[in-house]
């Protein structure tokens, strides 16, 4: 089966930008997602980005995904402190299973 | 507004007893979907439905079961037979599970069970 990994901690200065990488393994997935999940919440959907793109842009967040790699980033421009939280990146592999990550936790400092 | 309600937000089990969890959608979707949340494991599938009437084992299914008899609902029920059931549980919905376009899974917003 699909592999996501994620790194479990990133710590940023409020104003930084954020980066949180993923890696996946299923090199047929067709889409990638990323999703926010706050304490004792459940996860919103960020943002999705489809395998024949290689960016995308909404507001303060980006996408890059290098599918040679199988390599999916987020960052975060001007991060604030309402942007601690657990990131998770999400694919959706062989069979239309999508396998999440880990899940990253954003600290963001003031 | 259209979205997930999962209830109850908190659970109490004993030892011995079966629990059901709430999951209802108002989004029309016909795919839905039940994980389990545990600390440093990210989410796990228990069950999925990709239709009314029809439901699949995922990973962890062992433990657990599920109907579906209406479009909106997906109750699971964890059983005395789950034996390691504390964990944070989530409901999430698709328009579909398999085909064409994005189709992100949308989430409710969680039942933590605990037991006593």
């Amino acid at each position: 089966g699909e592999d996501v990994e994620q790194s479990l901690f990133l710590s940023v200065r409020e104003g930084d930008s954020s980066v949180i990488n993923c890696t996946y393994t299923d090199s047929s997935s067709t889409y990638l997602y990323w999703y926010k999940q706050e304490p004792g919440a459940g996860l919103q959907l960020l943002t999705y980005i489809f395998s024949n793109m290689d960016m995308k842009q909404d507001q303060r967040l980006t996408v890059l995904l290098n599918k040679k790699d199988k390599h999916l980033s987020l960052r975060i421009a001007d991060t604030q402190t309402g942007d601690s939280a657990i990131y998770f990146c999400a694919a959706r592999g062989g069979y239309q299973k999508v396998t999440f990550g880990i899940g990253t936790k954003l600290q963001v400092i003031p | 507004d259209g979205g997930i309600t999962q209830s109850p937000k908190y659970l109490f089990r004993k030892e011995g007893q079966n629990v059901t969890l709430s999951c209802e959608q108002n989004l029309n979707h016909d795919a839905m979907y039940w994980y389990r949340q545990d600390p440093g494991q990210g989410l796990r599938l228990i069950y999925y439905s990709q239709i009314v009437n029809d439901f699949q084992k995922g990973d962890i299914a062992e433990g657990y079961s599920v109907s579906r008899e209406k479009k909106e609902s997906f109750p699971l029920t964890v059983t005395s037979a789950q034996k390691n059931p504390t964990a944070f549980y989530l409901c999430a919905s698709s328009i579909k599970a398999s085909g064409q376009g994005s189709q992100p899974q949308h989430f409710g917003d969680g039942t933590r069970l605990s037991i006593l």
